[in-house]
């Protein structure tokens, strides 16, 4: 009940194109669902979060696609460049557990030049 | 701004020892901080929960008396590992929020890696 599920767990795309990153859970009082960028040796960095009340999100190249009653979401990163090789969490809290974060298994992203 | 900072960014150090590793928030009150484990190639694993002045709660299965956590001012937590052995040679990494602002969003530091000789 408590699990985030994430999928794939690596991904190669070319220069330009767009990975596709998907998440699902059980809970359904999960109620914020950020996602985290990191690079080796690096502490994750906020990428961007949604709430439930909406379905979509869109940060600069970063886009995150809600479907509440399928209870998944998912990451798009639009025109990806090699920079954005890293490897992607994706994670889900509750208000009522100090939004102490709950994390998907990570996706190894490589983006070729 | 919401910039978390960790030390020491690694250490090494011999079977049997303690070790403090300290996470600080530079530019926010933290009234909530986190402490997370990860190894190789894993995912973040959370290790406790603590407020800002009191006893930190730890998820099941972490032994407190093994990794001590104080949260002693709104600006830093201190993690311990008491008694190190190799098998707890991991990346330590802290993370903290502000409720008075997006009490939601954790902000992380960059991450402590231990080896344990």
């Amino acid at each position: 009940q408590q699990q985030v599920k994430q999928s794939p767990q690596s991904l190669i795309v070319q220069k330009g194109g767009i990975p596709i990153i998907n998440c699902a859970y059980e809970n359904t009082a999960f109620d914020y669902f950020p996602w985290y960028q990191q690079f080796p040796g690096k502490g994750p960095a906020l990428l961007i979060a949604i709430r439930p009340d909406v379905s979509e999100k869109k940060e600069g190249r970063f886009t995150i696609s809600f479907n509440k009653s399928a209870k998944q979401f998912s990451l798009h990163i639009m025109d990806s460049q090699p920079g954005d090789s890293a490897t992607y969490f994706c994670a889900a809290s509750i208000a009522d557990s100090s939004y102490k974060l709950i994390f998907g298994s990570g996706t190894r992203l490589l983006v070729r030049p | 701004g919401a910039v978390v900072s960790q030390h020491p960014s690694w250490v090494i150090c011999k079977s049997g020892t303690s070790v403090k590793i300290e996470c600080r928030s530079l530019d926010f009150q933290a009234t909530t901080m986190f402490w997370y484990r990860q190894f190789p190639k894993q995912s973040l694993m959370l290790m406790a929960t603590s407020n800002e002045g009191s006893k930190a709660t730890y998820e099941q299965g972490v032994e407190k008396d093994k990794f001590l956590i104080n949260h002693a001012s709104l600006t830093l937590s201190t993690l311990t590992v008491t008694s190190a052995h190799p098998e707890d040679s991991s990346f330590y990494i802290c993370s903290a929020s502000d409720s008075s602002i997006k009490f939601y969003e954790q902000y992380f530091g960059p991450g402590t890696r231990l080896t344990v000789t």
